[in-house]
């Protein structure tokens, strides 16, 4: 069984590129959650979002940032017009279950790294 | 969220038990008590949670205070491969998904 697939692994873009990061959840899993980490910080929550859904964007940057999780494909975290600020590791998780249980495993992929130029 | 407070670092000899602490006096109820760990250049990995009673997995030990006021990791015997950033994180029981991390315990294990 795959783990969390994530895509691409590096990613480097030039100030005002857009740079879209790809994550494919494991298989059966429907709640994909997308968390930033910032060059010597802590880990961000940013998104959470099920099937077509988005349930949490409380940690999403207002402008520039979007994510999607279509119901045929991988989740997208999409960044209009980067800035070298955005420069980070940019992880996905997913579980089974989401929501309201608090048992429910979060599998991780291994990251995107990010650099602008 | 209720915060945690964990020591910015600590270090472990290869094959000795290792306890990390985690300190997390606001607690409510329904808090249960995760930890995740993250390996260099890697992904966080689930390692173990709890509520109120002690744990055991393949991987570690969690040892939670009776006041649930405070927890402890245990790994029984440190390997090189141990050496990562470990989180103590609460999630509330009904509340969303997503992990809240803090600064983590950076756990270096010497050969």
């Amino acid at each position: 069984n795959a783990g969390v697939m994530q895509n691409p692994r590096h990613l480097v873009r030039r100030r005002g590129q857009e740079a879209r990061l790809r994550c494919s959840p494991m298989k059966g899993h429907s709640h994909v959650y997308w968390y930033r980490q910032l060059p010597e910080e802590g880990l961000k929550f940013m998104v959470y979002l099920q099937k077509e859904n988005i349930i949490d964007e409380s940690g999403m940057p207002k402008e520039r940032f979007s994510a999607e999780f279509p119901k045929e494909g991988p989740s997208i975290l999409r960044i209009q017009q980067v800035v070298r600020g955005d420069s980070a590791a940019y992880f996905c998780a997913s579980s089974q279950i989401g929501g309201t249980s608090s048992y429910n495993e979060q599998f991780f992929g291994p990251g995107t790294r990010l650099t602008v130029l | 969220d209720a915060k945690t407070t964990q020591p910015n670092s600590m270090e472990s000899n290869e094959e000795e038990p290792v306890h990390l602490p985690c300190n997390h006096s606001t607690i409510s109820g329904t808090d249960y008590i995760h930890w995740y760990r993250q390996l260099p250049s890697q992904g966080p990995e689930y390692v173990i949670h709890g509520l109120t009673s002690n744990v055991n997995n393949r991987m570690a030990s969690l040892a939670i205070a009776e006041d649930r006021k405070s927890s402890t990791l245990i790994l029984h015997r440190a390997t090189l491969r141990d050496a990562a950033v470990y989180y103590c994180i609460l999630r509330d029981g009904g509340g969303y998904g997503k992990l809240t991390f803090g600064q983590g315990t950076i756990l270096t294990v010497h050969p």
